[in-house]
């Protein structure tokens, strides 16, 4: 999708051993997100982040952690990733905090499998 | 909590048919509605939104209107196309947190020619 970019899109990975998810954008938006999306469930939020440094928790945040120390990328890490973290991960970012205003704007999503 | 229920799919229409999918809320306050739609291979993008009650959001011959007293935002279509086979999100923001989006569960629409 213009202006974010997920990497790497495909991973297939071994239960225990880390993993990075990267997502870049080049819209300067202040807001960042990450969801997974699995049958069922439709999206929930992991971790999002609302500027530089600033990171918060979201529903279904256990066994992950996120940084942020630019503005354009938003990193999601599996410190050690588990069968039950088999699922499709799509960053979103907007540019406003405001429920009205707020549109996300989605990656193409990174399909993870542990193994 | 705030939460979204929509119709379990897979919907599969005729090309030129009438489409309808139900999307009910909960939310304290006053929301703003969405619905987002998946293409196969990609992520979510907005298809249309609402942001008070009686409200319509309307887009590619898609509509859906706000409506607070059946706290309901039915996705229709008058005639679908094969290009419109998707997954479609209900979802709300309901104002008390940047993070406060909440997703329904998606449903898949097959258009057969």
């Amino acid at each position: 999708d213009a202006g974010i970019t997920q990497s790497p899109r495909h991973k297939v990975t071994e239960t225990g051993t880390p993993v990075t998810l990267r997502c870049h954008q080049t819209e300067n938006h202040r807001y960042m997100y990450w969801y997974r999306q699995d049958p069922g469930h439709g999206l929930r939020l992991i971790h999002y982040s609302y500027g530089v440094k600033d990171t918060d928790k979201g529903e279904v945040s256990d066994g992950y952690s996120v940084s942020r120390s630019k503005t354009e990328d938003f990193l999601l890490t599996l410190e050690s990733a588990t069968s039950s973290q088999t699922s499709v991960y799509f960053c979103a970012i907007s540019d406003s905090g405001s429920p009205g205003a707020n549109v996300l704007t989605f990656g193409a999503g990174s399909r993870l499998t542990v193994l | 909590g705030n939460s979204v229920t929509q119709m379990e799919g897979p919907v599969t229409l005729s090309e030129e048919a009438f489409l309808t999918i139900n999307c009910t809320y909960t939310a304290t306050g006053y929301p703003s509605l969405f619905w987002y739609v998946q293409y196969p291979g990609e992520g979510l993008q907005l298809l249309l939104k609402a942001t008070k009650a009686d409200d319509k959001g309307s887009n590619k011959g898609f509509e859906a209107t706000y409506r607070k007293e059946t706290t309901s935002f039915h996705l229709e279509k008058g005639s679908v196309q094969v290009s419109d086979s998707a997954v479609y999100f209900c979802a709300l923001s309901d104002g008390s947190g940047t993070y406060k989006y909440i997703f329904g569960t998606g449903t898949r629409l097959k258009v057969l020619a």
